[in-house]
Parts: C-alpha cells; sequence; structure tokens
C-alpha cells in the first residue's frame, strides 16, 4: 500500500514552460509535506515544504499548492530551465518524529531546451 | 559547513559475504536513516537511529544490521549479502517536528 503516490514517474516540458508534478496521500494524520530534489548521482535535498495549514507555498519558481480535502498537492515549477532536470520526491511525515517521513516513488522531470 | 558523508561510494561484494557501509554527520542530529533507492520504489526506510547506542526497524530491515556507536556515525551491515540487496544507499540525518533530513550522495553497492 502506497501511502504518498506520485502519479507520474516521469514528466518532460520545454524550457520555459511550467512543470506540474502531483502527488496524493492517504494518511490523514500527514501534516508536514516536503518535496525534495535529486539529481543524478547524489542524494536528495530538500526544495520546499508546506504544512498542512496553508494552502499554498511558493519559493522563487517553486510553488506547492495543497488540498486538504482532496488529499493532494502539486509541486508547480515556473518558467523551467533545463537545470531543473531531476527527479522530485514528494514526501509526508506527522509532523512529529521525523522517522516517520514516507516518499513517493519519485517523478523523473525532463525540460528540454 | 554541516553534512553527511557516506563510504565508500561504491563497492562490490561477493554473495554471503559481509558488507559494512558508513555514514558520519556534522549536523549535531541526533536522528539517522539508512533507505535503499531503486527504480519505482523511490526511497524506503531500512533502520533509523534516536540517537548514540539506539536502533530502530524499519519498513525494510529484513537482512540488514544497524549500529550507532557514536552521535556522529551509523553504520548498515549487510551479514550476508544477497544479489536482491544492489541498489544505492543514503544515509539521511535529521531533527525535529519539521522532519527535513540532509542527504549523503549515496553508496552504490553491488551483490554478484
Amino acid at each position: 500500500q502506497q501511502q504518498v503516490r506520485q502519479s507520474s514517474q516521469s514528466l518532460t516540458v520545454w524550457e520555459g514552460e511550467t512543470a506540474i508534478l502531483n502527488c496524493s496521500y492517504e494518511n490523514s494524520a500527514f501534516d508536514y509535506f516536503p518535496w525534495y530534489q535529486q539529481f543524478p548521482g547524489e542524494g536528495p535535498a530538500l526544495l520546499i515544504a508546506i504544512r498542512s495549514v496553508s494552502d499554498k507555498k511558493e519559493d522563487g519558481r517553486f510553488t506547492i499548492f495543497f488540498n486538504k480535502r482532496e488529499k493532494n498537492l502539486s509541486l508547480h515549477i515556473k518558467d523551467s530551465q533545463p537545470g531543473d532536470s531531476a527527479t522530485y520526491f514528494c514526501a509526508a511525515s506527522p509532523g512529529t518524529g521525523g522517522y516517520k517521513v514516507v516518499f513517493g516513488s519519485g517523478t523523473r522531470l525532463l525540460v528540454s531546451p | 559547513e554541516a553534512a553527511v558523508t557516506q563510504s565508500p561510494r561504491n563497492k562490490v561484494a561477493v554473495t554471503g559475504g559481509k558488507v559494512t557501509l558508513s555514514c558520519n554527520q556534522t549536523n549535531n542530529h541526533n536522528n539517522m536513516y539508512w533507505y535503499r533507492q531503486d527504480t519505482g520504489h523511490g526511497l524506503r526506510l531500512i533502520h533509523y537511529s534516536y540517537g548514540a547506542g539506539s536502533t530502530e526497524k524499519g519498513d525494510i530491515p529484513d537482512g540488514y544490521k544497524a549500529s550507532r556507536p557514536s552521535q556522529e556515525n551509523f553504520s548498515l551491515i549487510l551479514e550476508l549479502a544477497t544479489p536482491s540487496q544492489t541498489s544505492v544507499y543514503f544515509c539521511a540525518s535529521g531533527e525535529g517536528s519539521n522532519s527535513d533530513y540532509t542527504f549523503g550522495s549515496g553508496t552504490r553497492l553491488l551483490v554478484i
């Protein structure tokens, strides 16, 4: 049973477009939703995160839209650049007890110039 | 600069052999984690630790042991390596309720 599901294994967009990566979850106790970015040969790195009390979190070109009622969220990457090509992991946790972070299976994003 | 360092970066092991993957963190985080990453499965938690001397089973602990001899060091031990344990292994450290992890660069393990 996959508690955090990322709907696309891969996504290709053109440079300058907005990439939208979708994620859904099952556990209503999840309270904190970080997104991690991973480049080939490296470990994942925290990109942006949102708490369930918010419906939107913005950081530069990256925005999370969160829908608590529908138990889904999405990561929007505005004006996508080739350097954004990476694997993006949606994750979720109850917000306390760091060990309970659950990761989705990841979406590999390719931004074509 | 705070960091998580894994060694070795690459490892080839023979089936039935013992493998030890090492992780060192300078973040002064209490919590440390071992994950494996496989295509289609994302990151799966093997073992974790709340501090020196503590180890806990994650979601897929079978075939693995862990050791946390100090705040800084956390090892993953494969006593009898099998080809199914061929994977990329990541160590991470974290603290507090935000659950923000710092990951190492990974160890690519091939068991033949």
